[in-house]
């Protein structure tokens, strides 16, 4: 099974800051015959449903701010938020769909200060 | 715009059993794979269970394998979750989400509000 892991747990920036959220997975997410990383990013805000950011790793979802920003390959990934803004407070998840298990890292918790 | 509703969730003691539904509006319901994920209290996102657009392939998480059941009704644009002896441990919001069209290898683009399920005594 893969295991994705994420860093940090949480994070507490301020307005206008830079968040840099990590995932990492426990084997290639890359489908060698397609060139594609089967890494989703989700942001789900407090009592709400989560959110599709970012797909192939760095595909924008329609709609996404581009100061959202999804990079990597292979088994290290990168989401970015650029100027934090206060609606960006959330647990953002990561998700391989490489597999069956369609896995989630632990989330990481962006809090603003 | 899509539109996933969940319904069905509420108290049940252990043991007991609970199905879920989801209602599925503005798309082609019969066209994609659908997915359970489910959120336990104050924790992450965890996949529960999808099935194929003609229901030929199911595919479980290891912890509800013998006790919850995917379906679906295309005619109704419906998706299931039967869910049978039930644990503490299955308490958790359950959602709806839209997988992928003509593969199972999909984000998820699109998820319901969620239903809670309580399994307490």
């Amino acid at each position: 099974d893969i295991v994705m892991t994420q860093s940090p747990g949480s994070l507490t920036l301020s307005l206008g800051e830079r968040a840099t959220i990590k995932c990492k997975s426990s084997q290639s997410v890359l489908y060698k015959s397609n060139n594609k990383n089967y890494l989703a990013w989700y942001q789900q805000k407090p009592g709400q449903s989560p959110k599709l950011l970012f797909y192939w790793a760095s595909t924008r979802q329609s709609g996404v701010p581009d100061r959202f920003s999804g990079s990597g390959s292979g088994t290290d990934f990168t989401l970015t938020i650029n100027s934090l803004q206060a609606e960006d407070v959330a647990v953002y998840y990561c998700q391989e769909y490489y597999t069956t298990r369609h896995t989630f890292g632990q989330g990481t918790k962006l809090q603003i200060k | 715009d899509v539109q996933l509703v969940e319904s069905g969730g509420g108290l049940v003691q252990p043991g007991g059993s609970l199905r879920l539904s989801c209602a599925a509006s503005k798309f082609t319901f019969n066209a994609f794979w659908m997915s359970w994920v489910r959120q336990r209290p104050g924790k992450g996102l965890e996949f529960v269970a999808h099935i194929k657009e003609d229901a030929s392939e199911k595919y479980y998480v290891d912890s509800v394998k013998g006790r919850f059941i995917i379906s679906r009704d295309n005619a109704e644009n419906s998706l299931y979750l039967q869910m049978d002896g039930l644990r503490v441990e299955d308490t958790a919001v359950y959602y709806c989400a839209r997988g992928g069209r003509d593969t199972q290898y999909q984000f998820f683009e699109f998820w319901g509000q969620g239903a809670p399920v309580t399994v307490s005594s």
